[in-house]
């Protein structure tokens, strides 16, 4: 069956970066864009950006350019998301999910907790 | 400041039905279509609708999506006290080249 599953929680201090793996199984990986989204504590959803594992190719949303990298590992199905210079309100819960045509959402990873604190 | 716009919060009492609404613009509803997840307390998202009204294997018929213009809808008929969640729209923008998500709606079943 499909499974999303991502590195665990991370603490970091201010001006650090965040590293969150998302590793994959039950589907071909290369065939999915993989999608991050986050979401901070009592706050609603946020997208991040994509990557297409087949190409290597991004897009990132204008918010995050110049300090997010999302980055894929055909040879072991995983994708990776950096974000630099974290500050206070990257707080939040990071998810990465499955594009499915049509633009759906059809399987997510179980989230990952980075919290940022000095 | 979401790009989509639900309403804050809904409620209904078992058995009802509750809409709740999505307003997009000719970015992102308008020419794309909107999917509807559901998510409960400490949990991912869920996929509920895609493609505006389409259901994945597994949901029931109770919940529906439809959409007119630059506006979504999702309708949960029955309602039902696990249907206590909340519940995000979203949907492409090609203008932002980028999913765009709705703040959330909480849905109280009273």
């Amino acid at each position: 069956q499909v499974q999303m599953v991502q590195s665990g929680a991370e603490m970091k201090k201010p001006g650090a970066s965040l590293n969150v793996s998302c590793k994959t199984s039950g589907f071909p990986f290369t065939g999915y864009h993989i999608h991050w989204i986050r979401q901070a504590p009592g706050q609603g959803l946020e997208w991040l950006g994509r990557i297409s594992p087949n190409s290597g190719d991004t897009d990132y949303s204008q918010k995050f350019q110049g300090r997010i990298t999302m980055t894929r590992d055909t040879s072991i199905s995983t994708a990776y998301v950096e974000l630099t210079r974290l500050g206070f309100d990257d707080t939040a819960v990071y998810y990465c999910t499955r594009d499915s045509p049509a633009g759906r959402f059809d399987h997510w990873g179980q989230g990952t907790l980075v919290a940022v604190s000095s | 400041q979401s790009v989509l716009t639900q309403p804050p919060s809904a409620s209904g009492t078992p058995g009802q039905r509750v809409i709740i609404s999505c307003s997009g613009s000719d970015s992102n509803i308008g020419i794309n279509t909107a999917n509807w997840y559901q998510q409960l307390p400490g949990t991912a998202p869920k996929l509920l609708i895609y493609r505006n009204n389409q259901r994945p294997s597994g949901v029931p018929d109770r919940f529906s999506g439809s959409k007119s213009g630059t506006s979504a809808s999702l309708a949960i008929s029955g309602l039902q006290s696990e249907d206590e969640a909340d519940y995000y729209c979203a949907a492409w923008d090609d203008g932002l080249t980028g999913v765009v998500f709705g703040g959330g709606t909480k849905l109280t079943v009273i």
